[in-house]
C-alpha cells in the first residue's frame, strides 16, 4: 500500500479551465509538498504546505491535516501547465520522504 | 536554474560497474537530498545528508552509498549495477535539516541507463 495517493492519474483539460488534483496521506506528516515535473524530466517545488493554504499565482494548494488530505488548484489552465504533478509527505517519525505516482495533466488549447 | 548542479546528465554502463553521481547544491544549502525515479516506482527517496552528516534514510540498497564533502558537494555511489537500477536519479537541496522547514531544490537529474 503506497503511503502517499494521488487522483487521478491523469487529467486532460481545455485550456482556462479549472484544475484540481487530490492527494491523500495515510502517515503522520509536518508537511506536504507539491512538485512539478515539465515533460523534460525536470522538477520544480511549488508548494510547502502543513496547514491551511496557499496561493501562487494561478496555483492554489490546500490541506486538511485531520482528514489527511491535500488539493492542487489551477484556475484558468495554460497548456504551459502540462506536466506532472506529484505530492510528496515529509514524515517526521521516520524523517523522510513519500511520493505519490504523481498526475499527469495535458492542457489543450 | 534551481542552482543545484548535478553531473553527469547521462549515463551508459554495463551490468555489474560502479557510477558515481556528482550534486553541487545551491549555494547556502546545507542539506543534500537524494532521490531515484523509475518508471515502475516513481520518485523514491534515498538518502538525504546535512552538513556532512547522514541525516536521513529511505529505500537506499546497500550496493548504493553517499557522503558529504566539507564544500557541501554529494556523490551518491551505485555498485555492481543491475538492469533495474536504470532509472534517473534526482539530488534536491534545502537549507535546513528537516524537509518540513524549507522549500527543496531540485538539480536537473541524472539519467542512468544500464546495459
Amino acid at each position: 500500500k503506497n503511503e502517499v495517493e494521488q487522483s487521478p492519474q491523469n487529467l486532460t483539460a481545455q485550456e482556462g479551465e479549472f484544475i484540481t488534483i487530490n492527494c491523500s496521506y495515510s502517515v503522520g506528516i509536518s508537511a506536504l509538498h507539491w512538485l512539478q515535473q515539465h515533460p523534460g524530466g525536470g522538477i520544480v517545488s511549488l508548494f510547502m504546505l502543513s496547514s491551511g493554504k496557499k496561493k501562487h499565482g494561478r496555483l492554489i494548494a490546500t490541506i486538511n491535516i485531520q482528514e489527511k488530505h491535500s488539493s492542487l488548484h489551477i484556475t484558468a489552465s495554460h497548456p504551459r501547465d502540462s506536466a506532472v504533478y506529484i505530492c510528496a509527505v515529509f514524515s517526521n517519525t521516520g524523517n523522510q520522504f513519500y511520493f505519490g505516482t504523481g498526475t499527469s495533466l495535458t492542457v489543450i488549447p | 536554474d534551481s542552482g543545484v548542479t548535478q553531473t553527469p546528465k547521462h549515463l551508459i554502463t554495463a551490468t555489474g560497474q560502479r557510477v558515481t553521481l556528482r550534486c553541487s547544491p545551491r549555494s547556502g544549502d546545507l542539506s543534500v537530498y537524494w532521490y531515484q525515479q523509475s518508471l515502475d516506482q516513481g520518485l523514491q527517496f534515498l538518502i538525504q545528508y546535512y552538513n556532512g552528516e547522514e541525516r536521513a534514510k529511505g529505500n537506499i540498497l546497500e550496493r548504493f552509498s553517499a557522503q558529504q564533502f566539507p564544500d557541501l558537494h554529494s556523490e551518491l555511489n551505485l555498485s555492481s549495477l543491475e538492469l533495474g537500477d536504470s532509472a534517473l536519479y534526482f539530488c534536491a537541496s534545502s537549507v535546513d535539516y528537516r524537509g518540513d522547514t524549507g522549500e527543496l531544490f531540485f538539480g536537473e537529474g541524472s539519467r542512468l541507463t544500464v546495459l
